[in-house]
């Protein structure tokens, strides 16, 4: 079983959707959380940063973690076609050094 | 400011060969991580340098090296190539290298072996 599991996807919806990626995990170490976009041959680009359970939003973006359920969620609100690219969650134990364990990333298409 | 600049940006090698990748960070940064990313996959992690010295070390096998400069750029080494090393290689960088502190990748080297 992998430490952080993800739907590959590949997820289309229209735009304007409202779009919901989920992350689940099996180590209850992990202390922060973080969603990357990832556009095609590109790096990953840091979206949402969370640290505690509950929610933070940032414009569109809002990030939740359940710490209890070992369950994070991301969702965009009013989505764009340039919102299609691949999200990467990925987390990090408490303590030691800064080692991400990414999940394997949902492709996200938005269609006009 | 320079975001975590990587080159070369792609590279073609054959089997046997050896690479070198090499990785700016962000001003101000003194930490940088390895990963290395197969397609459909999520990044795995290789290496975190900080302050040049080795911190932390993913399952990865020693063909695969590499080393923090006094500032702070750093070069990843992998000898021996075989097919499966190719991949997207990321570096990324943070101020320090406590856990939690946040990562900023580069664009990555795309590295094929033929």
């Amino acid at each position: 079983q992998k430490e952080v599991e993800q739907d590959p996807g590949p997820l289309s919806v229209p735009e304007g959707a409202i779009v919901s990626l989920n992350c689940t995990y099996s180590n209850s170490a992990f202390q922060y959380f973080m969603w990357y976009r990832q556009y095609s041959r590109k790096g990953p680009e840091l979206l949402m940063y969370t640290y505690s359970s509950g929610n933070k939003e940032d414009g569109r973006f809002t990030a939740q973690v359940d710490k209890s359920s070992k369950y994070i969620s991301l969702f965009i609100r009013d989505s764009q076609p340039s919102d299609s690219a691949t999200y990467l969650c990925a987390m990090i134990l408490s303590g030691g050094y800064n080692k991400l364990i990414f999940g394997a990333g949902t492709r996200l298409a938005v269609h006009p | 400011d320079a975001g975590v600049t990587q080159s070369p940006t792609h590279l073609i090698k054959t089997r046997g060969q050896q690479v070198t990748l090499r990785c700016s960070p962000i001003s101000g940064h003194k930490s940088v991580s390895w990963y290395q990313q197969v397609l459909g996959q999520g990044p795995q992690f290789i290496f975190q340098y900080y302050e040049k010295e080795e911190r932390g070390r993913g399952n990865f096998p020693d063909r695969f090296s590499a080393r923090q400069f006094p500032n702070y750029s750093s070069e990843l080494n992998v000898n021996a190539l075989l097919l499966g090393d190719s991949a997207l290689y990321l570096c990324a960088s943070s101020l320090a290298q406590q856990g939690g502190e946040k990562l900023f990748f580069g664009s990555g080297t795309q590295l094929s072996v033929l």
